[in-house]
């Protein structure tokens, strides 16, 4: 069985400041990671993904999220928010067993101020 | 290449009206997924192929069917609809894990 948290639902931050929208896993066999955004009234993009590879992990639009499995997380971070990050993040993760399956999170909601 | 495209993007129906909205692809995935999108409650899988001629049942499947003809279309069928099934639906497609999505499709059930 596998689980995704998404901590906050709401996060709000300043333009130009760091963006930190976290993620925690659950998963009984090594896990694929995913971030998609959903811009509104959009579908869902691949932002960036996490196949075993390196344990950090660059996106698009400078987004880049790291690894840890003693944490069981993969945080999604930028080091300075643009007015047009302003969206819907959605954390999910899946596995080999799952037959392409994916478990999303509830997602987390950016606003960036100006 | 069009992607994920999702007919019609908007619908409302009836309660008890029946209607089939349609998912193509043109990546030649082999996977398919039906999701609805509720306000606070994230994605629900409906129902989702593993490749032509398959179907099987997610999380929220009741009150839905589906079905995979051809490669590189999925279809969901709404019976008879209720107001419980207004929602904002997805379709995506992928290969092995990453998915794509298609724009959605927006039903109001009156």
């Amino acid at each position: 069985a596998q689980s995704v948290t998404q901590l906050g639902s709401h996060v709000s931050v300043s333009e130009g400041a760091l963006v930190l929208l976290r993620c925690n896993y659950s998963s009984s066999v090594p896990p694929y990671l995913f971030w998609y955004v959903q811009y509104p009234n959009q579908g869902l993009q691949l932002l960036l993904k996490y196949t075993s590879a390196a344990t950090l992990v660059k996106g698009i639009n400078g987004f880049e999220a790291e690894f840890k499995k003693s944490e069981t997380s993969f945080h999604l971070t930028k080091p300075s928010a643009h007015m047009s990050d302003a969206a819907e993040y959605f954390c999910a993760v899946s596995d080999t067993t799952n037959a392409g399956k994916s478990t999303f999170g509830d997602g987390t909601t950016l606003t960036v101020k100006p | 290449n069009a992607g994920v495209t999702q007919t019609p993007k908007f619908r409302v129906l009836k309660t008890g009206q029946s209607m089939t909205l349609l998912c193509a692809q043109d990546m030649n995935h082999e996977y398919m997924y039906w999701y609805r999108q509720d306000p606070g409650m994230g994605l629900r899988l409906i129902h989702y192929s593993v490749g032509e001629g398959t179907t099987a049942k997610g999380e929220v499947p009741d009150g839905y069917n589906v079905s995979r003809l051809k490669k590189q279309n999925f279809l969901l069928g709404l019976e008879s609809a209720a107001p419980s099934q207004t929602s904002v639906y997805f379709c995506a497609s992928s290969r092995i894990y990453e998915q794509y999505f298609g724009p959605g499709t927006r039903l109001t059930v009156t």
